[in-house]
């Protein structure tokens, strides 16, 4: 069973440009989440996805948004990179029962340099 | 709003020692806590949980016990090995959700 997957693992960009990452759920997983995490820092929340909807948003900038498709899988983008940018962006997914997630597991994340 | 604090790192310790790793949270309502571990070059791993107070998660010899007259939920362990290298991270979860709140993290260092 493969567990969350994201693509890139690494990349390189350019300020002011775009970026597209992607996550796959772990199978049977609804909701995925995104989360920023700067160099030495913790896991900074972004926003939550569930039913092809925004279910939840951190403190981030119109800047960074996303979606979710039908088969669960989720894409954040992220306009006019900064070089604040910078960081590992962390997926994770979980199933959403009863208005409260089980348990989140995280993929290996995407390394995004922006210089 | 929800915060986590954790002690500050790098902790480094021998082999067999003892290890604890302080937290304490500022939350609304019954939060559900978490410890996690990041091996460099990966994603973070659920370490144990606890869902509600006087609840004590465990796995693989690391414990804590939700406290919440003090507010916290230090990691603790009797005899760490180099294989427990990693940044450890507490995060607890609201009440009506799995929006995750994550302390800095603790850099830990084993040595042989």
């Amino acid at each position: 069973d493969a567990g969350v997957t994201q693509s890139p693992t690494h990349l390189i960009k350019t300020r002011g440009q775009q970026v597209t990452l992607r996550c796959s759920p772990k199978s049977g997983h609804d909701t995925v989440s995104w989360y920023q995490q700067a160099l030495g820092q913790g896991p900074q929340f972004i926003f939550q996805y569930y039913e092809e909807e925004e279910r939840q948003r951190g403190n981030f900038p119109d800047r960074f948004s996303g979606h979710q498709f039908p088969n669960y899988s989720s894409e954040l983008n992220v306009n006019a990179l900064l070089l604040g940018d910078s960081a590992l962006y962390l997926c994770a997914s979980s199933l959403l029962t009863g208005g409260s997630d089980t348990e989140a597991f995280f993929g290996q994340g995407t390394r995004l340099t922006v210089v | 709003g929800n915060s986590v604090t954790q002690m500050e790192g790098p902790v480094t310790l021998s082999e067999e020692a003892f290890l604890t790793i302080n937290c304490t949270y500022t939350a609304t309502g019954y939060p559900s806590l978490f410890w996690y571990v990041q091996y460099p070059g990966e994603g973070l791993q659920l370490l144990l949980k606890a869902t509600k107070a006087d609840d004590k998660g465990s796995n693989k010899g690391f414990e804590a016990t939700y406290r919440k007259e003090t507010t916290s939920f230090h990691l603790e362990k009797g005899s760490v090995q180099v294989s427990d290298s990693a940044v450890y991270f507490c995060a607890l979860s609201g009440q009506y959700g799995n929006k995750l709140v994550f302390g800095a993290g603790t850099i830990l260092r084993v040595k042989s």
